[in-house]
């Protein structure tokens, strides 16, 4: 059971928007630490998506966004391409462990 | 900047197996850095930290089996681990933290390496 729960999986045709949720509580979110997201393809190592809750790092295209509020977080993803099914993960600190908590993963199919 | 990771392979439950990773590209000593895990075909666990000055942070799963150590003219992290047990198995991913806030993404990754713990 993961500290960061995330839905298993969302799908969505290409062109949609798909949302993503991280739900995590007081010792994580709720206190205040960032969320990151990222993007892992199968067979590959996970890339950083969004940092700091909302920030890109170069490179990533302003197809994909990221928002926080109370004790969640979400990852929007607009005008999906064939190139976004992958998995996502969310990432905070959590206070309570003392250490960084990932979320499940969810994974992305583009129909 | 680049990590690569080596080190991995098969031990048998009870052992130790010493991971390394090499950085390159960047100023290795500015940067906290991580161990991160993954079961194949599951999801990212958190392993260890090291702080800029020395300081370890572990999971609860792995604290008194694992020491994570840096060495900074080296430019190299490296994760000692004991007394290993089967669900220790996991692809072993080294990791820098980005530094625009304290508890920074991990933007730059290593291809990682497999750990396998089996009799």
């Amino acid at each position: 059971q993961s500290v960061l729960t995330q839905p298993p999986s969302v799908s969505g045709a290409p062109g949609q928007r798909v949302t993503i949720s991280c739900t995590g509580s007081s010792s994580n979110i709720g206190a205040g630490y960032d969320i990151h997201w990222y993007q892992q393809v199968l067979g590959t190592a996970p890339k950083l998506l969004i940092y700091g809750n909302n920030n890109r790092p170069s490179g990533v295209p302003d197809r994909f966004s990221g928002s926080k509020s109370g004790t969640s977080a979400s990852l929007a993803i607009s005008g999906l391409q064939f190139e976004d099914e992958a998995d996502y993960y969310c990432q905070s600190y959590d206070s309570s462990l003392s250490g960084r908590v990932f979320g499940g993963g969810t994974k992305l199919t583009v129909l | 900047g680049q990590l690569v990771e080596s080190g991995g392979g098969l031990v048998q439950p009870g052992g130790s197996l010493r991971l390394s990773c090499a950085a390159s590209g960047f100023t290795f000593s500015d940067y906290e850095m991580h161990w991160v895990r993954q079961v194949t075909g599951k999801g990212l666990e958190w392993v260890s930290a090291v702080g800029r000055a020395g300081d370890t942070y572990y999971a609860g799963s792995v604290k008194g089996r694992f020491t994570t150590s840096r060495e900074n003219a080296k430019n190299s992290l490296y994760l000692q681990m004991t007394s290993l047990r089967v669900g220790d198995t996991a692809v072993y991913y080294c990791v820098r933290e980005e530094t625009t806030s304290s508890a920074g993404g991990f933007d730059i990754w290593g291809q990682g390496t497999m750990v396998t713990v089996s009799s």
